[in-house]
């Protein structure tokens, strides 16, 4: 069990570019969250799936951002026509019931 | 809405004991949690509580839940310069999918 894995740890882009991030959850991890933390700030709730569901969605996550989980193991966001401010650290978290979720290192956007 | 608020920095000398204070609104949390945080990492689970208790002791660390006043603490024993990072406290109700986090308390400890 090697965690929660979250690829890239980083990325810069140019504004209107598209991004797409990568998430590994924990094997025996159903369930998986990704979350958008700004400097200073807490974690926000983006979306989750329970397996290949999404089954909630933020607010937050414009018609810009598509989030999938093809048979129910690893995620992907895509954050289309990027801005400046989508750049933020963006948190995959897994966990197999409710209580506790696992976090991954996170993928640092910067949007130039 | 929902909302955790928590206070921005907390310094202490290496060895005192830190106290972390969260307050939440949401009157039907049923797990509250303290995650940890340091520089360019994700955030680690430090521990949890159930709605129905009020303390539980892992180590060095307590947490306090006053249920009434909706008010969390976190204190951390024998405070090391390994400690230093940001604690974000963090509550969930048992219906809904998202984790709220406050934004997050910054320890630092004094050697």
């Amino acid at each position: 069990d090697t965690g929660v894995s979250q690829d890239p740890r980083h990325k810069i882009t140019k504004r209107g570019q598209n991004v797409t991030f990568r998430c590994d959850p924990i094997s025996e991890h159903n369930r998986l969250y990704w979350y958008r933390q700004t400097l200073g700030q807490g974690p926000e709730f983006l979306t989750y799936f329970q397996n290949e569901a999404q089954l909630e969605k933020s607010r937050l996550l414009s018609d810009r951002f598509s989030a999938e989980r093809p048979k129910g193991s690893f995620s992907t966001l895509e954050i289309q026509r990027t801005e400046q401010g989508d750049s933020a650290m963006y948190l995959c978290a897994s966990s197999l019931g409710a209580e506790k979720l696992f976090f991954g290192s996170g993928t640092q956007l910067s949007v130039l | 809405g929902e909302d955790v608020e928590q206070s921005l920095f907390l310094s202490v000398r290496e060895g005192d004991s830190s106290v972390i204070n969260c307050t939440y609104t949401d009157s039907s949390s049923t797990y509250l949690y303290w995650y940890k945080q340091e520089p360019g990492a994700g955030l680690q689970l430090l521990t949890y509580i159930f709605s129905n208790m009020d303390m539980k002791q892992d180590q060095r660390l307590t947490v306090l839940l006053n249920k009434k006043d909706k008010h969390l603490s976190l204190r951390i024993a024998d405070t090391q310069t390994g400690d230093s990072a940001i604690y974000f406290c963090a509550e969930r109700n048992t219906g809904g999918f998202k984790t709220i986090f406050g934004a997050g308390t910054r320890l630092f400890v004094k050697a």
